[in-house]
């Protein structure tokens, strides 16, 4: 099946840094969403976005839904040991019907 | 309230067996998905269902795998003669229905190994 490109695929960072990570599709959604995943669980929702050009945060997190429909980025301030994890992308709508594609993924490690 | 359970957590079984997941959504989500995710890989659509119907099964990788949900509620997944490439985390998510607005809630997971 279709995937989105992600990137970077992993990141080391210190904590207290800021991170961005980026996906991108050559097909347009109409919803663009970010997970975060910890070993052994499955991913968890952390912001959803629905309207191009939109722009979301959840605390630390701020998400924004490309203006092209093909883009989205996620960006983390301040980081924290807790940050660590697997991020996907995932989109759907446009002309996907009801199917959700998934990004490859970015795996962020952080160093205290 | 509960989330989406998956049972077994984990299975390990020979190549050539038959095995069966089984995905409890949460109470009153009408739209069921499942997805795999090989090891360090991102997430592969397999199927969804609206109730107990699958309108598109084209994601399923091949036509070992089968799946079905009875009453609206549970939904088994069943991989036939498995491979040793059918071995993955096979994820399942329930929503309150099949539209891009709603969102997906991700059971933990069953992690196949097929030997």
């Amino acid at each position: 099946g279709q995937q989105l490109n992600q990137s970077p695929q992993s990141m080391f960072i210190q904590e207290g840094e800021d991170v961005s990570m980026n996906c991108t599709s050559s097909s347009i959604f109409n919803t663009w969403l970010w997970y975060k995943q910890d070993p052994g669980e499955g991913p968890v929702l952390l912001i959803a976005l629905y309207k191009a050009g939109e722009l979301t945060s959840n605390g630390r997190l701020t998400a924004q839904f490309g203006i092209t429909r093909k883009d989205s980025f996620l960006n983390i301030s301040a980081s924290i040991p807790s940050d660590v994890g697997i991020y996907f992308c995932a989109g759907l709508g446009g002309g996907t019907g009801n199917q959700f594609y998934f990004g490859t993924g970015t795996s962020l490690t952080v160093i205290p | 309230g509960a989330g989406v359970s998956q049972s077994p957590s984990n299975k390990v079984t020979e190549k050539g067996k038959d095995v069966e997941l089984r995905c409890d959504p949460i109470s009153g989500h009408t739209a069921l998905y499942w997805y795999r995710q090989s090891l360090g890989q991102g997430l592969e659509f397999l199927i969804y269902f609206q109730g107990n119907s699958a309108p598109d099964k084209s994601g399923l990788p091949s036509d070992r795998f089968s799946a079905e949900r009875t009453g609206g509620s549970v939904s088994t997944l069943t991989i036939q003669r498995t491979q040793q490439e059918d071995s993955a985390v096979y994820l399942c998510a329930s929503s309150l229905d099949v539209s891009w607005r709603e969102t997906q809630y991700f059971g933990p997971g069953t992690r196949l190994l097929v030997l």
